[in-house]
């Protein structure tokens, strides 16, 4: 069981605005920044939204990241065939001691 | 080129040890925390441990505390994971990560760890 909590799937049609929900606490997204990250099929993850809502360079301005009080959530606007993949959020927790990571959002485009 | 390959995984019986190497590449590595963070297979993401640019702050998820030892040698622009004890749910692709809490975060391809007798 995942400290941040993620909807196991999520799907959309091409063209269509999709959001990805993670919910923690206090000791973790409520006090911390909150991280996104991309997992193409058979490959490592990659940084997608860093600081709540700042994308790195190279990612496009499609993906947009938010955070309010204990959650946090990524939107796919204009979504294509080449964003299916799985999708975690990360932040850190306090009380662990340690990073914690939501248990994923496997998105189908459908 | 900022490069991350991970090596010594493996098949290891239950109880047993194996030592991960992580040999960063395309920047100084002293600058950055480093982690382990580990994928079963079909599963999601779970962090492991991490360390500070010195090496004097470490940090383990509660299941392998006692068992893992993260540690990094900052002349070889290294960092390692000694696991003892293994476990069946320890096995699992073990990525090598480094980040600075922003934009730089960069994954390796991981290494695979399978305990079986």
């Amino acid at each position: 069981q995942s400290v941040l909590t993620q909807p196991p799937s999520a799907s959309g049609t091409p063209g269509q605005r999709v959001t990805v929900s993670c919910s923690g606490s206090n000791s973790n997204i409520g006090s911390y920044y909150v991280n996104w990250y991309q997992q193409l099929p058979g490959t490592a993850p990659k940084l997608l939204i860093y600081l709540n809502n700042q994308r790195p360079s190279g990612v496009p301005d499609r993906f947009s990241g938010s955070k309010s009080g204990t959650s946090a959530s990524l939107a796919i606007s204009g979504l294509r065939s080449e964003d299916e993949a799985d999708y975690y959020c990360a932040t850190w927790d306090n009380s662990l001691s340690g990073r914690v990571f939501g248990g994923g959002t496997k998105l189908t485009v459908l | 080129e900022v490069q991350l390959v991970e090596s010594g995984g493996g098949l290891v019986q239950p109880e047993g040890s194996l030592r991960l190497s992580c040999a960063a590449s395309g920047f100084m590595s002293n600058n950055y925390w480093m982690n382990w963070v580990r994928q079963a297979p079909g599963k999601g993401l779970e962090w492991v441990a991490n360390i500070n640019q010195d090496g004097s702050e470490k940090y383990y998820v509660d299941s392998v505390k006692g068992r893992f030892t993260i540690s990094r040698d900052n002349a070889k622009n290294s960092l390692y994971l000694q696991m003892n004890s293994l476990r069946a749910e320890d096995a699992a692709v073990y990525y090598c990560v480094a980040e600075d809490g922003r934009d730089f975060d960069y994954w390796g391809q991981g290494t695979l760890v399978t305990v079986s007798s």
